[in-house]
């Protein structure tokens, strides 16, 4: 069955470092992948979107990665600020299959 | 940007009561909206997928009879929860993409998320 994983432990860091997330999938082929934050008592909120033909994509301080023979993405924060604090949630999707499926989270702490 | 607006933000019912909560696309039209539900520290869940002017498509071990989606327009979808236990009590959000030809092509917008609790 499709599984997606992403560290289910906090990861806690310091101010001003760059924070790597991991998102592992198995059982898909995924033509986009798309990465979420979600605050406490909030709906998600969409980042970024990645296209299987694309290795990188970045956005400010945001940069996500896509290897699909590993089956992972990588997301990056650099220059981390506390305010960056909440859970971010990766979702590959199938081209034309419009179903959003969740990782189960991490939740990135980031200590002044 | 897209809006989804959802209400109530949180309610508070008894036991064998019902509760409804709307899910609005404000600024687009959604052929297609989801409904998820979280319960504290875990993941969102999908419950269904609600399909304007058609019935909604359930995931499994979602019971389509305790959880009533309607989506009665392409900007208006409700789910009702129907003789609400305590063990009902997550929180629910919805979602919708503006894009109907591609929506993996872009971001989904979610609401805010309604509370419910269920004493």
């Amino acid at each position: 069955s499709q599984k997606i994983e992403q560290n289910s432990e906090a990861l806690n860091i310091q101010e001003g470092k760059t924070a790597t997330l991991t998102c592992n999938y198995t059982n898909y082929s995924p033509a986009y992948l798309q990465w979420y934050r979600q605050d406490p008592g909030r709906g998600p909120v969409f980042l970024l979107l990645i296209r299987e033909n694309e290795k990188e994509k970045r956005k400010e301080r945001l940069k996500v990665t896509f290897d699909t023979t590993l089956k992972q993405s990588l997301f990056h924060i650099t220059a981390s600020q506390p305010a960056d604090s909440a859970t971010y949630l990766c979702a590959p999707l199938s081209g034309g299959y419009n179903k959003l499926i969740f990782g189960a989270g991490t939740r990135l702490a980031v200590h002044p | 940007g897209a809006v989804v607006s959802q209400h109530p933000s949180w309610v508070i019912c008894k036991s064998g009561t019902s509760v409804k909560i709307e899910c609005r696309s404000l600024d687009f039209q959604a052929t297609t909206m989801f409904w998820y539900r979280q319960f504290p520290k875990q993941s969102l869940m999908l419950m269904a997928t609600s399909n304007e002017g058609s019935k909604a498509t359930y995931e499994q071990g979602v019971e389509k009879d305790k959880f009533l989606i309607n989506h009665a327009s392409l900007t208006l979808s409700t789910l009702t929860v129907t003789s609400a236990h305590p063990e009902d009590s997550s929180f629910y959000i919805c979602s919708a993409s503006q894009s109907a030809m591609s929506p993996g092509a872009e971001g989904y917008t979610f609401g805010s998320g309604t509370r419910l609790t269920v004493v």
